[in-house]
């Protein structure tokens, strides 16, 4: 059984930080998501990834296989970006189901 | 663009009730996922669901629950009486092709058991 650990649990910026947030797994991977869920509730997945490093706009996801940990950054943090963000793990076969850390409530005050 | 949807937003049923929760996954997907979140806890696998049959089930997933396909395009969640602790929101989800593929949710609904 994989453990998905997040780090930090809460985070407050200021508009224009640079943020980070990490994940640690247990056990071997697929791939690793990063999701975003708004207040409403909603799931967004931002990156999947397996190996290397994603870019998308301001965010930038990175893993690290042989350590089994992730990091998303946020570059020049905006108020609009504050949710919460939620690692999720996924296993070897198609159609396996994810494993899902806390998540981190982000709020990026202006 | 493409995307999941889910129906009703919120339900609100009596402990011992039937409920169905219906989830219209992308079209050309073939791998489709329940999952909940209890209020203020994380993000749980209930089932998986591929070729019509299920492929894998959390142990959350006892006889109270069901999944269905019962069209080309809808799937859904039935739970057959409402425990107060199914109280939750659930999110449907799905995925394209064979392979590891990046996974789709919906918007979920919100189920409150009284």
């Amino acid at each position: 059984k994989n453990e998905v650990e997040q780090s930090p649990q809460n985070l407050t910026a200021q508009e224009g930080e640079f943020i980070t947030i990490n994940c640690s797994y247990s056990v071997g991977i697929s791939a690793l998501h990063w999701l975003q869920q708004h207040p409403g509730g909603g799931i967004v997945s931002l990156f999947m990834l397996s190996s290397g490093k994603k870019k998308h706009g301001r965010l930038i996801a990175t893993i690290n296989i042989q350590e089994k940990h992730s990091s998303l950054h946020i570059t020049a943090s905006h108020p609009r970006d504050s949710a919460v963000y939620i690692c999720a793990v996924g296993g070897e076969t198609s159609g396996s189901r994810l494993t899902f850390g806390e998540g981190t409530q982000l709020t990026v005050n202006p | 663009e493409p995307e999941v949807t889910q129906t009703p937003s919120h339900q609100v049923t009596q402990m011992g009730q039937e409920v169905i929760l219906r989830c219209v996954p992308i079209s050309n997907h073939l791998y489709f996922y329940w999952y909940r979140q209890i209020l203020g806890q994380k993000v749980e696998f209930l089932v998986s669901f591929y070729n019509n049959e299920i492929s894998e089930k959390s142990e959350i997933f006892d006889d109270q629950f069901s999944v269905e396909r019962p069209d080309g395009s809808n799937f859904t969640l039935k739970i057959r009486s409402t425990k107060l602790e199914d109280s939750a929101m659930y999110f449907c989800a799905s995925s394209g092709e064979r392979g590891y593929t990046e996974q789709f949710f919906g918007p979920g609904t919100r189920l409150t058991v009284l």
